[in-house]
């Protein structure tokens, strides 16, 4: 079975510093990957994805993830985080189309 | 349109009552995805459509939740005879065709929050 972990709830960061959020997979065969954002009280937006290919991918808004295939992990990064990105954010893997999400993290960033 | 437009955006029924909601996916996508987001984190996968034909149903509960996506129409998800634990925000999401059908993100509407007293 597929499945998908971020593994911390929370992720605190001042503005400015670098930031990452988690993301770990199980999945048999290629991996499709993909990270979201949802606001409060809207629906979730797609940052950027990992199908094949360089294993930083570079998506929306500066964001960027690491594919690694040994350690199953896409963390999600960015290397100077800004208060507006706060936010809760999921990692999801793709099964025939459906999107497996993990409990999604809450970043957190303060001035 | 270019935004996946779901209506209404507050359902409150009581138990025992039917509720419908309503998406209308993206212009020119040809899969339509329904999920449902339960204690803020959760999502669960309900079905997904392949223009007007059911691509995946694996999540959906057969018993009371129907859905159904018709050429001309907003596509729709129907619950009969709800019970308190179908309160959810439920997400409609529209992606383009692929070769794989796996591979291309989806876009999501903000969501209908249902709520069964």
């Amino acid at each position: 079975a597929q499945s998908v972990a971020q593994p911390e709830d929370q992720v605190n960061v001042a503005e400015g510093n670098p930031l990452t959020v988690k993301c770990t997979y199980s999945v048999s065969g290629n991996p499709y990957l993909f990270w979201y954002v949802q606001y409060p009280n809207r629906g979730l937006q797609f940052l950027l994805k990992y199908i094949t290919g360089d294993n930083l991918v570079k998506g929306s808004y500066g964001f960027e993830a690491e594919f690694n295939k040994s350690q199953t992990s896409f963390h999600l990064k960015k290397p100077s985080a800004l208060v507006s990105d706060s936010a809760l954010y999921f990692c999801a893997v793709s099964n025939t189309g459906k999107l497996i999400f993990g409990q999604g993290t809450t970043l957190q960033v303060k001035p | 349109g270019e935004e996946v437009a779901q209506t209404p955006k507050h359902l409150v029924r009581g138990e025992g009552q039917k509720a419908k909601l309503y998406c209308a996916p993206i212009k020119g996508h040809s899969y339509v995805f329904w999920y449902q987001q339960v204690l803020k984190n959760e999502f669960k996968f309900l079905i997904s459509f392949q223009n007007e034909n059911v691509f995946d149903e694996t999540g959906m509960p057969k018993e009371r939740f129907s859905a159904k996506c018709l050429p001309n129409s907003p596509c729709s998800l129907e619950i009969q005879a709800t019970k308190l634990e179908d309160s959810a925000v439920y997400f409609c999401a529209s992606s383009q065709r692929s070769g794989t059908g796996v591979d291309q993100p989806q876009h999501f509407g903000d969501g209908t929050r249902l709520s069964i007293l």
